[in-house]
């Protein structure tokens, strides 16, 4: 297994729709994280969230929503999004120790167009 | 926290050292200095990090200045599939929210 997971790889969706993007890591990290790549942009940093608490919200549109129900899995819910949200979404996890978080692990990204 | 400037791309050939510069003229003491690099659409791979001293892994070396405003990555034999951008962030403890990306250096490896 990889150490980052995520599904789906690519989804498409109206403006109108509901949907979930899922992030699972296998190593035993205790920090997850969700970033946005917009063409030519560099990486953004949405949310952090270390032992399942956020630590980081940059204030992130509340279409938006994520969820980290425990260390190993972190979710990001999407509704009424807009086109401009079409984007790279990348996961992450490190080992998320006290001033200690550690190198990123990022997942391979899905890829979300919005219609 | 620390901001890093780098060059927005470089080429090398095929074979030889490929050479990254980072300034961080800014760095405080306790911040270290990562190096992760982005595939074209694949999520960023952790390449190397360090505080003070040279490290040198499997991927790459690092040398960091002695004043620590300055490092460079070396990847001592490029290949084709070393072509990606390579971006060097100063953070305290390496993640958390203080990992900020920056937009890299694109490398491109030429045959």
């Amino acid at each position: 297994e990889t150490g980052v997971t995520q599904t789906p790889r690519h989804l498409v969706m109206g403006m109108t729709n509901k949907k979930s993007l899922k992030c699972e890591q296998h190593l035993g990290h205790n920090a997850m994280y969700w970033y946005k790549q917009s063409a030519k942009k560099p990486l953004e940093l949405m949310f952090v969230y270390s032992l399942e608490e956020r630590v980081e919200n940059n204030s992130v549109p509340s279409r938006f929503s994520p969820e980290c129900p425990n260390s190993s899995h972190l979710f990001l819910h999407l509704h009424t999004l807009q086109p401009e949200d079409s984007a790279l979404y990348l996961c992450a996890s490190s080992q998320g120790v006290r001033q200690r978080w550690g190198e990123l692990f990022f997942g391979e990204g899905s890829r979300l167009t919005v219609l | 926290d620390a901001k890093t400037t780098q060059p927005p791309s470089m080429d090398c050939a095929e074979g030889r050292a490929a050479n990254l510069p980072c300034n961080h003229s800014t760095i405080s003491g306790n911040e270290y200095v990562y190096w992760y690099r982005q595939i074209h659409s694949q999520g960023p791979q952790y390449i190397i990090h360090g505080l003070k001293n040279n490290e040198t892994n499997e991927m790459a070396s690092l040398i960091i200045t002695e004043d620590r405003k300055s490092s460079t990555l070396i990847l001592p034999h490029a290949t084709l599939r070393d072509t990606a951008v390579y971006y060097c962030i100063v953070s305290l403890g390496g993640g958390g929210f203080k990992t900020i990306f920056g937009a890299g250096t694109r490398l491109f490896v030429k045959a």
